[in-house]
């Protein structure tokens, strides 16, 4: 069964550096998301992407997060400048379709910010 | 917020006994899922109900929804040591919106 996969599955940066995850979502999706779940607590919604573009974002998705889709298959976010509170699992998910769809996780990046 | 509490925050039973988890939201909504995730892991899904329908079945699962109460609940029967995981309810509103918003989650914890 297809699946999304995600790496790194534990990426350990300074404050204040910039990092990158990495996700490829399944082939013939066409809806992308980046949640974030901080240890034990609720997911949480950041970004939707759809037809190369993002379709809503949350409060927590400021101008140090930003998206891309750079070649058909990929699809990143990137924090710019890593804050203690970033630390989290980050979960990148896809869908076939919009609503009445499920959503398909990645196993998650631990993202630790030091 | 979209999303209300999920209730218990925490279930602990014996390996085959039931296990009912409650969920509520505040929006209307095109449907509510279901997701399973066990500790470290990605969230898995596990049913959807359509926003029009007030019962799925799928193996050992039974879900509800009453819309006018805004509520949804998530059977597991003849529980086992296996489906010891967090179970997390989702909605997909009507309203222009295209991202899932999940619910606190319960942590189901079924004793051998």
């Amino acid at each position: 069964e297809p699946e999304v996969t995600q790496t790194p599955s534990h990426q350990v940066t300074q404050m204040g550096q910039e990092v990158i995850l990495r996700c490829v979502p399944i082939s013939n999706h066409l809806y992308f998301y980046w949640y974030r779940q901080i240890l034990g607590q609720k997911v949480e919604f950041l970004v939707s992407f759809y037809n190369n573009e993002i379709s809503e974002k949350s409060e927590i998705f400021d101008d140090q997060f930003s998206v891309e889709r750079p070649d058909g298959s990929n699809f990143t976010l990137k924090i710019r400048s890593t804050k203690l509170e970033d630390s989290a699992m980050y979960f990148c998910a896809s869908r076939w379709t919009g609503p009445n769809s499920p959503l398909h996780f990645g196993n998650g990046t631990r993202l630790t910010v030091t | 917020s979209q999303q209300g509490e999920e209730d218990p925050q925490a279930l602990s039973i014996q390996e085959g006994e039931n296990a009912t988890m409650n969920c509520s939201y505040k929006t209307s909504i095109n449907n509510l899922q279901w997701y399973r995730q066990n500790s470290g892991r990605g969230l898995v899904h596990l049913i959807l109900i359509r926003s029009n329908e007030r019962e799925k079945h799928s193996g050992r699962l039974r879900v509800t929804l009453d819309t006018s109460k805004k509520s949804s609940s998530l059977l597991i029967t003849a529980s086992r040591a296996a489906d010891t995981a967090s179970y997390f309810c989702a909605t997909d509103a009507i309203q222009g919106a295209q991202k899932l918003v999940f619910g606190q989650g319960t942590r189901l914890t079924i004793n051998p």
